[in-house]
């Protein structure tokens, strides 16, 4: 079975430039994460959807952080303008939703953007 | 919001011994308690997880310890392996949405 997909991988960018990142979920799993993981720090969610309606965006920056997931199955997280304190590694994950339909359902990560804000 | 707070940062055992990474939590909506480990380059991946009618669970060399009244739990490993060297981290549910609050993780080295 594929596994969560990111791209790219790495990604250097100036501060105040916009970038864009991509994920493919696990084939059939409704419920999409986006967390945003510091280094030295465990990852913080910024975004879940489940299929196209967005579950909580709470912890997103929306005055430059911005996120889709069309037709319910990829994602592309956008930053726009960077700021040096985004430096950080994105992950994308995703979880085929049981019975409850809640936070008790395995998370599946991908590898991570790394991003670097100079 | 939720606080997990984790502990040690980092940890170095020999192989073959106990591995043990202690985590607190404030308030849960219900009780779900994971734990992530994750390898340098990759995402984390679920390692073992707690839903506490039960205080401890088992699962080959990893036990999860659950201490309702305390408000903590802990993660074991042993006979700790090299290939364990890793970084660990704890999760809470959080209050009032649906989400995981994640420990800031613990570093763990496992000398040959």
């Amino acid at each position: 079975e594929a596994g969560v997909a990111q791209s790219p991988r790495y990604k250097i960018i100036e501060k105040r430039q916009s970038v864009a990142f991509w994920c493919n979920p696990i084939s059939g799993h409704a419920t999409l994460y986006w967390y945003q993981q510091i280094l030295g720090q465990g990852p913080k969610l910024l975004i879940q959807f489940q299929n196209n309606g967005v579950v909580d965006d709470s912890q997103l920056p929306k005055d430059r952080f911005s996120a889709e997931r069309l037709k319910g199955v990829d994602s592309t997280l956008k930053i726009q303008p960077a700021k040096l304190e985004d430096s950080a590694v994105y992950l994308c994950a995703s979880s085929l939703p049981g019975l409850a339909r809640g936070i008790t359902d395995t998370q599946y990560f991908g590898p991570g953007t790394r991003l670097t804000v100079l | 919001q939720q606080q997990v707070k984790q502990s040690p940062q980092s940890l170095i055992v020999q192989k073959g011994g106990i591995s043990i990474i202690n985590c607190a939590y404030e308030n849960t909506a219900f009780d779900y308690f994971p734990w992530y480990q994750q390898f340098p380059g990759k995402g984390p991946a679920l390692l073992i997880a707690i839903r506490p009618d039960v205080s401890e669970k088992k699962e080959g060399r990893f036990t999860i310890s659950f201490n309702k009244s305390a408000k903590q739990f802990s993660l074991h490993i042993m006979d700790s392996q090299p290939g364990d060297s890793a970084t660990y981290f704890c999760a809470a549910p959080d209050t009032g949405r649906r989400a995981l609050t994640f420990g800031s993780g613990t570093r763990l080295q496992v000398q040959p």
